[in-house]
């Protein structure tokens, strides 16, 4: 059954700074994963999608990597700003056939004090 | 393109009633999720369809809750009876060669 775990949970920076969500996940069978945004109250907005052959995916000032051997991904937000604030949330989705089951970790809440 | 449209947005019943939540997935999406999110954890999977066949339900409490998606298009999901437990953000997800696309949610609260 595949695990994904984000690290930290919380996390609180200046603006301006640049930072590293960190997420991980137990079983390298994926066919891809996808970081998503989270606003209070809010539904899941998409902000990434990685696919397993991919290392990495750049938007803006958000770049993300994965590494399926070591079953890890990193979400690098550049240039932080109060807009960001919100959980950002990790999905793997399994390549088991016909199932494609999207699994989630409990996310990391983000803070950019002005 | 509009995105996928969840309703209600809240609902309160109290414990033991009926709820049902409606989704409307992007068009032409093959893959339907319901998802349930319990306040500071990850969304967890309830029922996943690949147009109107169930795909994983291995998740979905099947004493109270059930599903369907109509046609391959629309869903409902029904929790009968309620328990205080089942409070939570209840997500429609819909996807299309493996990007998935969420809705806003329905916030329910059993009292």
């Amino acid at each position: 059954k595949q695990e994904v775990t984000q690290i930290p949970a919380a996390l609180s920076v200046p603006e301006g700074e640049n930072l590293v969500l960190n997420c991980s996940f137990t079983d390298s069978a994926i066919y891809n994963l996808q970081w998503f945004r989270q606003d209070p109250g809010k539904g899941l907005t998409s902000l990434l999608l990685i696919q397993s052959s991919q290392r990495e995916q750049t938007s803006g000032r958000l770049n993300a990597s994965l590494d399926k051997s070591s079953g890890r991904s990193t979400l690098y937000i550049a240039a932080s700003q109060p807009g960001d604030s919100a959980t950002y949330l990790c999905a793997v989705r399994g390549s088991g056939a016909g199932s494609y089951q999207l699994t989630f970790g409990k996310g990391t809440k983000l803070s950019v004090i002005p | 393109e509009a995105g996928v449209a969840q309703s209600p947005r809240y609902k309160i019943i109290e414990k033991r009633q009926s709820v049902a939540f409606w989704c409307n997935p992007i068009s032409g999406h093959a893959t339907l999720y319901w998802y349930q999110q319990i306040l500071g954890q990850g969304p967890k999977l309830l029922i996943q369809f690949q147009n109107n066949g169930v795909v994983d339900d291995s998740q979905l409490p099947k004493d109270r809750f059930s599903a369907e998606r109509l046609k391959g298009v629309d869903s409902t999901l029904k929790i009968q009876p309620a328990k205080l437990e089942d409070s939570a953000v209840y997500l429609c997800a819909s996807s299309f060669w493996g990007e998935a696309f969420f809705g806003q949610g329905t916030r329910l609260t059993v009292v």
